[in-house]
């Protein structure tokens, strides 16, 4: 069956520090990818995306995540983190004519 | 802003009640994904229209029904309302039936 993991449920990281947010799949073959991001009382918005081609896509606010076909992971990735990307963040796979599955997804909190 | 917009963005209503959720899809899309947004079960795909016809359904309830109109807007009619059945619901909107999908703010439904 298709699923999608987020191990960690909350992380806190100082500001300024780097980021990275994990997310495995198990699909029978490479699904899209997606990241999103949702701020509290808020919608869902899209961070970035992988569909084929350079396995280290770029995305909006300064994300960047990379797809590693071998471990089945699409982790998610900031350089220096914002008090303003206190957030939860959403992994969701997608293959065409499925569903988007999203993971559980994790918290992040920006400490001072 | 993504272009996809909910109404009302807060519900609250009795036990026993129907209700119905409404969305515009940004201009263009032909795609439109309700989904349900509870703190136990995370975000689940309720159902999919694509230009009027259903395309996919997830898990949703027998009281649930959606529709999308010719104008490519989309009810989601709640009927018989539980407890249980407190939850955000997020309208979503894409271009063709997969890929990248845009969200809109959601509606907070409260069942007292």
């Amino acid at each position: 069956a298709q699923s999608v993991t987020q191990p960690d449920i909350h992380i806190t990281v100082s500001e300024g520090a780097s980021l990275e947010l994990r997310c495995n799949y198990s699909y029978g073959a490479t699904p899209y990818l997606f990241w999103y991001v949702q701020s509290p009382g808020q919608g869902l918005q899209l961070l970035l995306k992988y569909f084929s081609g350079d396995t280290l896509v770029q995305g909006i606010k300064g994300f960047e995540a990379e797809f590693k076909r071998s471990q089945s992971s699409f982790n998610l990735r900031k350089p220096s983190v914002h008090w303003s990307d206190a957030a939860e963040y959403f992994c969701a796979p997608h293959q065409a004519g499925t569903a988007l599955i999203f993971g559980k997804g994790t918290t992040l909190s920006v400490s001072s | 802003d993504s272009g996809v917009t909910q109404t009302p963005k807060h519900l609250i209503t009795a036990t026993g009640q129907r209700v119905t959720l409404r969305c515009s899809p940004r201009s263009g899309d032909l795609s439109v994904y309700w989904y349900q947004q509870s703190l136990d079960q995370g975000l689940q795909f309720l159902i999919q229209y694509y230009n009027g016809e259903e395309r996919a359904k997830g898990n949703i309830l027998e009281r649930f029904s959606a529709q999308q109109f010719p104008d490519l807007h989309s009810e989601l009619n709640l009927s018989s309302l539980e407890l249980g059945d407190s939850a955000l619901y997020f309208c979503a909107s894409s271009v063709g039936g997969g890929g990248e999908q845009y969200f809109g703010p959601g509606t907070r439904l409260t069942v007292t």
